[in-house]
This record gives C-alpha cells, structure tokens and sequence, in this order.
C-alpha cells in the first residue's frame, strides 16, 4: 500500500536550519510529483510548491522562495524540504503530498505531516 | 492570485445533507479538488475532478462545479464527518499555481 513517512518533530532556535523527509513506499517514486503544504497553528493549508521526481526540478509557491529548498534522494524514495534562517512564523505542521497524476492537481496520498516549532 | 471563499462553518444535524460551498471567480471552468482533515491527522482527498470520489470514500461525497460556486455535498450525515473541509484548485495563470479555500468546520449537531 502507498504510505508517505515523514520524519518527527523538530525545535529549533531562530535562525537554525532543519531538515524533514518524506519516505515514500508502494509505489514507483519516480512516477508521481511529490508536493508540500503548510499549516500554521489552528489555521488552513497553503501549498509550498512541488518537486519533479523525475528531474529533480523544484517549483515554489510565491512565498517560499529563498529559505525553502525541495531535494530528493531517488535511491531511497525520499523527498525532502530544507528551510533554512527559521523564523518564528514558520512554526507549522509541514505535509508532503503525492499528486495523483502528474499536472492533475490533485493530492491522493499525504504524509502525517511534521511538525516544526521555532522558538527560543 | 486566484481566490477560494469558503463559509467558515456548516452545522447539520445527523442524517441530514450537508452542502459547502466554495466560491471563485469562474470556477466553473476549473477542476475542484476537495479534502477532509480531521483535527491531528493529515488531509484525506473526498472528491477531485469536480465529482469524482477516490477509491474508499463513501457515496455519501459528491460534488458538483458550476459558474461562480462549486460544492460539496455530504449526504446522511454522520457524526464521522465532523471536520474542517477544504477545496482546492490548480490554476496555471495564478501564482501561486495551487489555491485552497480557507476552510469550513462541519459540525454535526
């Protein structure tokens, strides 16, 4: 069965780097495009951007450039956001989601999501 | 960028047909995706393509895409369904290219 993993909570200090994966299972990774989505504390989800598993070409969202990276590890099924200089007000619940077809825009399977709480 | 209102709350009591809509600027003429999340879990697609349902997801979900409004439609309601629903576009001419609608919490009285 398809499962996305992602990796588990992380808090880190103003200005710190973190790193979460997203391991996906069950399927061929290299067929679907992987995508991000933040929620802030008690608020909607908001899309990141997205990667290409075949190229490894990243597109982000206005919003998310700069600090925001989209890697991947093909050996290894595994997607990965990078955000680097955190800030506060990237405190939020970070999914990975699978689109179900490449360009359809519509996300069939998502990770549990990772939640990353900047703070002093 | 391209904009998705949502009402922030549907009430309904059990056994009834709960309908929320999501509003853009001719939406119609997009493809609406639409997502339940339960509080502490990750969202879960109910119906993509306007009116298509994903493997797994009840009947009861459909939706429909029309002029300004698309909605969904949650028929026999249970008290399961409790949950904030988002609908969700893609729109290559926006930046961002994906846009979801703020949200609205479906509570089953």
């Amino acid at each position: 069965q398809v499962q996305l993993v992602q990796s588990g909570s992380e808090l880190k200090k103003p200005g710190a780097s973190v790193k979460v994966s997203c391991k996906a299972s069950g399927y061929t990774f290299t067929s679907y495009a992987m995508n991000w989505v933040r929620q802030a504390p008690g608020q909607g989800l908001e899309w990141m951007g997205w990667i290409n598993t075949n190229t490894g070409n990243p597109t982000y969202a206005q919003g998310f450039t700069g600090r925001f990276v989209f890697s991947l590890d093909t050996s290894v099924s595994t997607a990965y956001l990078q955000i680097s200089s955190l800030k506060a007000e990237d405190t939020a619940v970070y999914y990975c989601a699978r689109e179900g077809v490449y360009s359809s825009g519509w996300y069939d399977y998502w990770g549990q999501g990772t939640l990353v709480t900047v703070s002093s | 960028s391209y904009v998705l209102t949502q009402p922030p709350s549907v009430s309904v009591a059990p056994g009834q047909t709960a309908r929320i809509t999501c509003g853009g600027n001719n939406i119609g003429s997009k493809s609406v995706h639409w997502y339940q999340q339960k509080p502490g879990q990750a969202p879960v697609l109910v119906v993509y393509d306007d009116s298509d349902r994903p493997s797994g997801i009840p009947e009861r979900f459909s939706g429909s895409n029309s002029g300004n409004t698309a909605t969904l439609t949650i028929s026999r309601v249970e008290a399961g369904d409790e949950a904030d629903y988002y609908c969700q576009v893609w729109d290559s001419s926006s930046d961002p290219n994906v846009v979801f609608g703020g949200g609205t919490k479906l509570t089953v009285l």
